[in-house]
Protein backbone atom coordinates (compact mmCIF):
# COMPACT_ATOMS: atom_id res chain seq x y z
CA UNK A 1 0.00 0.00 0.00
CA UNK A 2 1.72 3.12 -0.99
CA UNK A 3 1.79 6.11 1.60
CA UNK A 4 1.51 9.70 1.34
CA UNK A 5 3.23 11.24 -1.53
CA UNK A 6 4.41 14.84 -1.19
CA UNK A 7 6.31 17.04 -4.40
CA UNK A 8 8.45 18.45 -5.21
CA UNK A 9 10.48 16.78 -2.03
CA UNK A 10 12.90 20.01 -2.18
CA UNK A 11 12.68 23.32 -3.47
CA UNK A 12 13.85 27.10 -3.68
CA UNK A 13 12.47 30.04 -4.68
CA UNK A 14 13.28 34.28 -4.02
CA UNK A 15 11.36 36.06 -1.87
CA UNK A 16 7.47 37.39 -3.85
CA UNK A 17 7.59 34.33 -5.95
CA UNK A 18 4.56 31.99 -5.25
CA UNK A 19 5.18 28.29 -5.40
CA UNK A 20 2.37 24.99 -5.18
CA UNK A 21 3.09 22.06 -3.08
CA UNK A 22 1.06 18.67 -4.31
CA UNK A 23 0.18 15.80 -1.51
CA UNK A 24 -1.60 12.57 -2.88
CA UNK A 25 -2.89 10.63 0.12
CA UNK A 26 -3.25 7.05 1.05
CA UNK A 27 -5.72 5.11 -1.31
CA UNK A 28 -8.62 5.46 0.35
CA UNK A 29 -7.82 8.54 2.71
CA UNK A 30 -10.88 11.01 2.05
CA UNK A 31 -8.72 13.72 5.11
CA UNK A 32 -5.94 15.37 4.17
CA UNK A 33 -4.16 17.90 6.81
CA UNK A 34 -1.20 20.05 6.22
CA UNK A 35 1.10 21.07 8.75
CA UNK A 36 4.68 23.56 8.36
CA UNK A 37 7.74 22.55 10.59
CA UNK A 38 10.10 25.28 11.63
CA UNK A 39 13.17 25.00 14.06
CA UNK A 40 11.71 25.73 17.63
CA UNK A 41 7.97 25.90 16.56
CA UNK A 42 7.26 22.17 16.34
CA UNK A 43 4.41 21.07 13.63
CA UNK A 44 1.71 24.08 13.48
CA UNK A 45 -1.59 23.53 11.35
CA UNK A 46 -2.21 25.12 8.08
CA UNK A 47 -5.80 23.75 7.23
CA UNK A 48 -7.71 19.91 6.67
CA UNK A 49 -9.77 19.20 3.89
CA UNK A 50 -12.27 16.52 3.63
CA UNK A 51 -14.06 15.41 0.39
CA UNK A 52 -13.10 18.88 -1.10
CA UNK A 53 -14.15 21.05 1.58
CA UNK A 54 -11.86 23.01 4.19
CA UNK A 55 -12.64 21.90 7.08
CA UNK A 56 -10.77 23.33 9.74
CA UNK A 57 -7.74 26.56 9.17
CA UNK A 58 -4.74 27.19 10.99
CA UNK A 59 -4.02 30.37 12.46
CA UNK A 60 -2.05 31.56 9.10
CA UNK A 61 -2.07 34.44 6.84
CA UNK A 62 -3.92 34.80 3.64
CA UNK A 63 -1.25 34.04 1.29
CA UNK A 64 -1.79 30.22 2.68
CA UNK A 65 -4.15 28.40 0.73
CA UNK A 66 -5.03 24.93 0.05
CA UNK A 67 -7.46 22.92 -1.92
CA UNK A 68 -8.56 19.22 -2.96
CA UNK A 69 -9.48 17.76 -5.89
CA UNK A 70 -12.62 14.77 -5.80
CA UNK A 71 -9.27 12.29 -6.02
CA UNK A 72 -8.49 13.47 -2.86
CA UNK A 73 -5.36 14.72 -3.81
CA UNK A 74 -4.72 18.50 -2.34
CA UNK A 75 -2.47 21.24 -3.23
CA UNK A 76 -1.36 24.32 -1.11
CA UNK A 77 0.19 27.31 -2.36
CA UNK A 78 2.07 29.95 -0.55
CA UNK A 79 1.84 33.31 -2.72
CA UNK A 80 4.39 36.23 -2.42
CA UNK A 81 6.75 34.07 -0.02
CA UNK A 82 8.48 35.70 2.79
CA UNK A 83 11.69 34.55 4.45
CA UNK A 84 10.02 33.18 6.96
CA UNK A 85 7.91 30.92 5.10
CA UNK A 86 11.30 29.01 4.66
CA UNK A 87 10.36 25.25 6.62
CA UNK A 88 9.21 21.60 6.07
CA UNK A 89 5.43 21.49 4.93
CA UNK A 90 3.87 17.80 5.39
CA UNK A 91 0.93 16.76 4.54
CA UNK A 92 -1.15 13.95 6.45
CA UNK A 93 -4.02 11.88 5.61
CA UNK A 94 -6.52 9.77 6.99
CA UNK A 95 -9.63 7.99 6.82
CA UNK A 96 -12.21 10.39 7.47
CA UNK A 97 -12.43 13.80 10.06
CA UNK A 98 -11.74 12.91 13.23
CA UNK A 99 -9.71 9.78 13.01
CA UNK A 100 -6.47 11.87 14.55
CA UNK A 101 -4.24 8.80 13.72
CA UNK A 102 -2.65 11.17 10.75
CA UNK A 103 -0.01 9.29 8.20
CA UNK A 104 2.54 11.80 7.61
CA UNK A 105 4.18 12.36 4.22
CA UNK A 106 7.85 13.05 4.10
CA UNK A 107 7.60 16.69 3.48
CA UNK A 108 8.45 19.34 0.89
CA UNK A 109 11.38 21.28 2.04
CA UNK A 110 10.77 24.61 1.23
CA UNK A 111 13.59 27.46 1.17
CA UNK A 112 12.88 31.41 0.13
CA UNK A 113 16.05 33.25 -0.35
CA UNK B 1 0.61 30.68 23.13
CA UNK B 2 1.78 27.20 23.17
CA UNK B 3 -0.51 25.32 23.99
CA UNK B 4 1.45 21.90 24.28
CA UNK B 5 4.65 22.29 25.67
CA UNK B 6 7.80 19.89 25.82
CA UNK B 7 10.05 21.39 28.28
CA UNK B 8 13.08 19.44 27.75
CA UNK B 9 14.56 19.89 23.76
CA UNK B 10 16.60 16.64 24.03
CA UNK B 11 17.07 13.66 26.26
CA UNK B 12 20.18 11.40 26.23
CA UNK B 13 19.70 7.54 27.71
CA UNK B 14 21.49 4.70 28.35
CA UNK B 15 20.75 1.34 25.51
CA UNK B 16 18.00 -1.04 28.01
CA UNK B 17 17.17 1.90 30.23
CA UNK B 18 13.92 3.58 30.65
CA UNK B 19 13.36 6.69 28.26
CA UNK B 20 10.67 9.02 29.67
CA UNK B 21 9.42 11.83 27.56
CA UNK B 22 7.12 14.97 29.02
CA UNK B 23 4.26 16.46 27.97
CA UNK B 24 2.59 19.63 29.39
CA UNK B 25 -0.48 21.05 28.16
CA UNK B 26 -2.93 24.41 28.94
CA UNK B 27 -6.20 23.68 27.19
CA UNK B 28 -8.44 21.25 29.25
CA UNK B 29 -10.76 20.87 26.60
CA UNK B 30 -8.05 18.64 24.58
CA UNK B 31 -9.89 15.04 24.60
CA UNK B 32 -7.43 13.06 22.52
CA UNK B 33 -3.28 13.12 22.82
CA UNK B 34 -0.94 11.21 20.12
CA UNK B 35 2.73 10.58 20.70
CA UNK B 36 4.75 10.56 17.09
CA UNK B 37 7.91 9.94 16.32
CA UNK B 38 9.93 11.19 13.61
CA UNK B 39 13.28 10.33 12.04
CA UNK B 40 15.41 12.73 10.04
CA UNK B 41 14.17 13.27 6.35
CA UNK B 42 11.32 10.91 7.27
CA UNK B 43 7.91 12.41 8.50
CA UNK B 44 6.21 11.94 11.22
CA UNK B 45 4.77 8.18 12.45
CA UNK B 46 2.14 7.16 15.01
CA UNK B 47 3.48 5.66 17.94
CA UNK B 48 0.59 5.53 20.75
CA UNK B 49 -2.83 7.82 21.44
CA UNK B 50 -4.49 7.82 24.84
CA UNK B 51 -8.22 9.33 25.32
CA UNK B 52 -8.76 11.81 28.11
CA UNK B 53 -10.83 9.28 29.55
CA UNK B 54 -7.98 7.02 30.52
CA UNK B 55 -4.96 7.48 32.41
CA UNK B 56 -2.73 4.73 30.92
CA UNK B 57 -2.62 3.18 27.42
CA UNK B 58 0.17 -0.08 27.02
CA UNK B 59 1.59 -1.30 23.49
CA UNK B 60 4.70 -3.30 23.97
CA UNK B 61 7.95 -0.99 25.12
CA UNK B 62 6.08 1.92 24.81
CA UNK B 63 3.14 3.55 27.93
CA UNK B 64 1.68 6.71 27.99
CA UNK B 65 0.33 8.20 31.17
CA UNK B 66 -2.23 10.58 31.34
CA UNK B 67 -2.86 12.87 34.52
CA UNK B 68 -5.60 15.47 33.63
CA UNK B 69 -5.02 17.40 36.91
CA UNK B 70 -1.63 18.34 36.19
CA UNK B 71 -2.24 18.47 32.36
CA UNK B 72 0.53 16.31 31.89
CA UNK B 73 1.34 13.38 29.83
CA UNK B 74 4.49 11.27 29.23
CA UNK B 75 5.55 8.94 27.20
CA UNK B 76 8.06 5.54 28.74
CA UNK B 77 10.40 3.29 26.65
CA UNK B 78 10.86 0.54 28.03
CA UNK B 79 14.16 -1.08 27.37
CA UNK B 80 14.90 1.68 25.26
CA UNK B 81 16.75 0.79 22.36
CA UNK B 82 19.30 2.54 19.33
CA UNK B 83 16.46 2.69 17.13
CA UNK B 84 14.43 4.63 19.45
CA UNK B 85 16.74 7.15 18.88
CA UNK B 86 14.46 9.93 17.33
CA UNK B 87 12.23 13.22 17.97
CA UNK B 88 9.45 12.68 19.93
CA UNK B 89 6.05 15.14 19.19
CA UNK B 90 3.57 15.22 21.66
CA UNK B 91 -0.15 15.95 19.88
CA UNK B 92 -3.25 16.65 21.20
CA UNK B 93 -7.05 17.35 20.01
CA UNK B 94 -10.01 18.80 21.03
CA UNK B 95 -13.31 17.66 19.20
CA UNK B 96 -11.46 14.77 18.05
CA UNK B 97 -14.33 13.12 16.86
CA UNK B 98 -14.82 16.21 14.32
CA UNK B 99 -11.64 17.06 13.33
CA UNK B 100 -7.69 16.15 12.64
CA UNK B 101 -6.55 19.22 13.76
CA UNK B 102 -3.43 18.34 16.18
CA UNK B 103 -1.55 20.53 18.31
CA UNK B 104 1.78 19.84 18.31
CA UNK B 105 4.44 20.10 20.96
CA UNK B 106 8.03 21.35 20.03
CA UNK B 107 9.31 17.92 19.92
CA UNK B 108 12.28 15.95 22.06
CA UNK B 109 15.33 14.70 20.89
CA UNK B 110 15.64 11.44 22.38
CA UNK B 111 19.53 9.43 21.70
CA UNK B 112 19.84 5.89 23.08
CA UNK B 113 23.45 5.72 23.57
CA UNK B 114 24.63 1.71 22.63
Amino acid sequence: KAGVTQTPRYLIKTRGQQVTLSCSPISGHRSVSWYQQTPGQGLQFLFEYFSETQRNKGNFPGRFSGRQFSNSRSEMNVSTLELGDSALYLCASSYSSGANVLTFGAGSRLTVL
Amino acid sequence: DQQVKQNSPSLSVQEGRISILNCDYTNSMFDYFLWYKKYPAEGPTFLISISSIKDKNEDGRFTVFLNKSAKHLSLHIVPSQPGDSAVYFCAASKDSGATNKLIFGTGTLLAVQP
